[in-house]
Formats: C-alpha cells, sequence, structure tokens
C-alpha cells in the first residue's frame, strides 16, 4: 500500500500567522497531488491540486512540489478562525487512479 | 462544483438488518470510489469502480459490497449490519482526465446498534 505521511497536530498559529503543512509520499510514479480540508463531520473538500514541481498559488493557500524529494507541502498565509480544520494530503496512483490519503493534520487558528 | 448526492444522511439500524447506502452523480464520472471514516480517523478506500459492471476492492478490508449497474450510480450494500460497520461511509467520483481530483459526497453516518 502507498505510504502518505503528514506532519503530526494539532497545529496551532494565531490568526494572521502563516500555517505550514508538510506531507511526503512513497511512491515514485505518483504525479498527482492535492490538498484536501475537512471540517469536523464533514466530508473531505478539494482545496488544491498540484501536477509539477515548484509553487502553485490560490488566494491564500500555495502548494509546492518537490518530486525528487517526494515531498509536497501547503501554506495558509493570514490564517482565519475559519481555516480551522483537519488538511489531508492525497496522493494519486497513475496506475489505478487510487488516491491514498495521510492521516491529516489538524489546524487551529486562535483568534 | 462537483454533484454527487448520498442518501441517507445519517441511518441508525439495528444489528442483523439489511442495509443499501446510496451515491449518484450527474456529472458522467466514469470513476467511484466508496471510503470508510472512523470519527478523528483516518479515510480507508473500501470499494472502486472505473465503470459500468467495473468493481474492485480497496485497501481496506470490508464485509459490504457494491455493483456499478449505471455510470451514475454506486450503491454499497451491507448485507447483515454489525456494530463493527458503524462509522461514515463516503462516496466520491473523478471524471475521465486520469489526474483529475475525486470529487465527494456529504457521507453517510451509519449507526448499527
Amino acid at each position: 500500500q502507498k505510504e502518505v505521511e503528514q506532519n503530526s497536530g494539532p497545529l496551532s498559529v494565531p490568526e494572521g500567522a502563516i500555517a505550514s503543512l508538510n506531507c511526503t509520499y512513497s511512491d515514485r510514479v505518483s504525479q498527482s497531488f492535492f490538498w484536501y480540508r475537512q471540517y469536523s463531520g464533514k466530508s473531505p473538500e478539494l482545496i488544491m491540486s498540484i501536477y509539477s514541481n515548484g509553487d502553485k498559488e490560490d488566494g491564500r493557500f500555495t502548494a509546492q512540489l518537490n518530486k525528487a524529494s517526494q515531498y509536497v507541502s501547503l501554506l495558509i498565509r493570514d490564517s482565519q478562525p475559519s481555516d480551522s480544520a483537519t488538511y489531508l494530503c492525497a496522493v494519486l496512483d497513475p496506475n489505478d487512479y487510487k488516491l491514498s490519503f495521510g492521516a491529516g493534520t489538524t489546524v487551529t487558528v486562535r483568534a | 462544483e462537483a454533484d454527487i448526492y448520498q442518501t441517507p444522511r445519517y441511518l441508525v439500524i439495528g444489528t442483523g438488518k439489511k442495509i443499501t447506502l446510496e451515491c449518484s452523480q450527474t456529472m458522467g464520472h466514469d470513476k467511484m470510489y466508496w471510503y470508510q471514516q472512523d470519527p478523528g480517523m483516518e479515510l480507508h478506500l473500501i470499494h472502486y469502480s472505473y465503470g459500468v459492471n467495473s468493481t474492485e476492492k480497496g485497501d481496506l478490508s470490508s464485509e459490504s459490497t457494491v455493483s456499478r449497474i449505471r455510470t451514475e450510480h454506486f450503491p454499497l450494500t451491507l448485507e447483515s449490519a454489525r456494530p463493527s460497520h458503524t462509522s461514515q461511509y463516503l462516496c466520491a467520483s473523478s471524471g475521465q482526465v486520469s489526474n483529475s481530483p475525486l470529487h465527494f459526497g456529504n457521507g453517510t453516518r451509519l449507526t448499527v446498534t
């Protein structure tokens, strides 16, 4: 089974700060990476997709991918209390289209 | 916006009953998935499908079964529910492009008493 490891939480940041989330994966053939946000009791919601090395920015979110290091990260700038959730890193297996999820990192933004 | 629907949203049922959790999507997606998630725990893939008449078992062994007779419909069935089946069941789908992300339904929270 493909492994996806996320930095252990919970992560507590003050409002307005940057939250930094990290993820490593074991399967070198993976080419597609996703970050999902999951509020307590809700289903995962896609917030970022990244397929190429480098940075991808979308609003206050920036995803970073380094395939050589098998590492993908998510930065949340100007963190808001509404960003308090569990963030799931997901890696797509191109051979069988199965998405493997990390255990998630719970972020709490302190007002 | 993904259009994927799960019913019921909540279900409380007694041990031994047969249940079917419904999942439908209106996007014409070929790939569909069922995940199981206990509160505060990881998502585990239990079934997936590449298209009509295709069903595969996921990484987590499950006593449930699935069918895919129509593109838009991917129901999950438990023949005899047990308390150990208590969990949240999440259905997802993804499009024809090979690296498409998954879009999730709202989930069914199942409690077996």
